[in-house]
């Protein structure tokens, strides 16, 4: 049972559109994490969320957390070819804070 | 500042064969992590450690061992390889429970 649900699994776009891609699950989590991930590379941390309802931007970048804490998303405004990569969405869980990842949004934006 | 490395970063093995991997960070954190990364599975949790000394299963520890030695350190032993350990091994270090640091990864493949 995945228990972070991320959507879409791939997404193809052109230079200039816009995007969101989607976290979901039915768990509460205390805080949710995003990272980027480039081909041959670990991944990086781009954004933490902690509180329900709590917007974040980075740049192009909006970061959303649910209410309820127990989904996110991710928003790009006219993506850019630097913007390709793999987008994880990471939630944290239990008393020793471990990670929970979904399986990742890979994105591929076109010049 | 290196943050985290690993060692090696490609490595083919026959099955039954044994090898370590080697985690390296020099931020000072308590926490570290192995992760392996398959096609479609994103990242899971083999076994981490929360300090100089300890180790405790994550999601997937079968087939594997953990020592944690040293603060620097965490490593990774297959003592004996199946091809179903044919991976990407991620190692992680972290401070706060808000981040992770990841190293670039190794390749393993067993035949």
């Amino acid at each position: 049972t995945q228990l972070l649900e991320q959507s879409p699994q791939f997404l193809s776009i052109q230079e200039g559109e816009n995007l969101t891609v989607y976290c979901n699950s039915s768990s509460v989590f205390s805080s949710l994490q995003w990272y980027r991930q480039e081909p041959g590379e670990g991944p990086v941390l781009l954004v933490t969320v902690v509180t329900g309802g709590e917007v974040k931007k980075l740049k192009r970048l909006t970061f959303q957390f649910g209410d309820a804490r127990k989904d996110s998303s991710l928003h790009i405004t006219a993506a850019q070819p630097g913007d390709t990569g793999l987008y994880l969405c990471a939630g944290v869980r239990g008393s020793q804070g471990n990670l929970i990842f979904g399986k990742g949004t890979k994105l591929s934006v076109k010049p | 500042n290196a943050g985290v490395t690993q060692t090696p970063k490609f490595r083919v093995l026959k099955t039954g064969q044994s090898m370590t991997l080697l985690c390296a960070q020099d931020m000072n954190h308590e926490y570290m992590y192995w992760y392996r990364q398959d096609p479609g599975m994103g990242l899971r949790l083999i076994h981490y450690s929360v300090g100089e000394g300890t180790t405790a299963k994550g999601e997937v520890p079968d087939g594997y061992n953990v020592s944690r030695l040293k603060k620097q350190n965490f490593l990774l032993g297959l003592e004996s390889a199946a091809p179903s350990q044919t991976s990407v091994y991620f190692c992680a270090s972290r401070k706060t429970v808000y981040e992770q640091y990841f190293g670039p990864g190794t390749r393993l493949t067993v035949t």
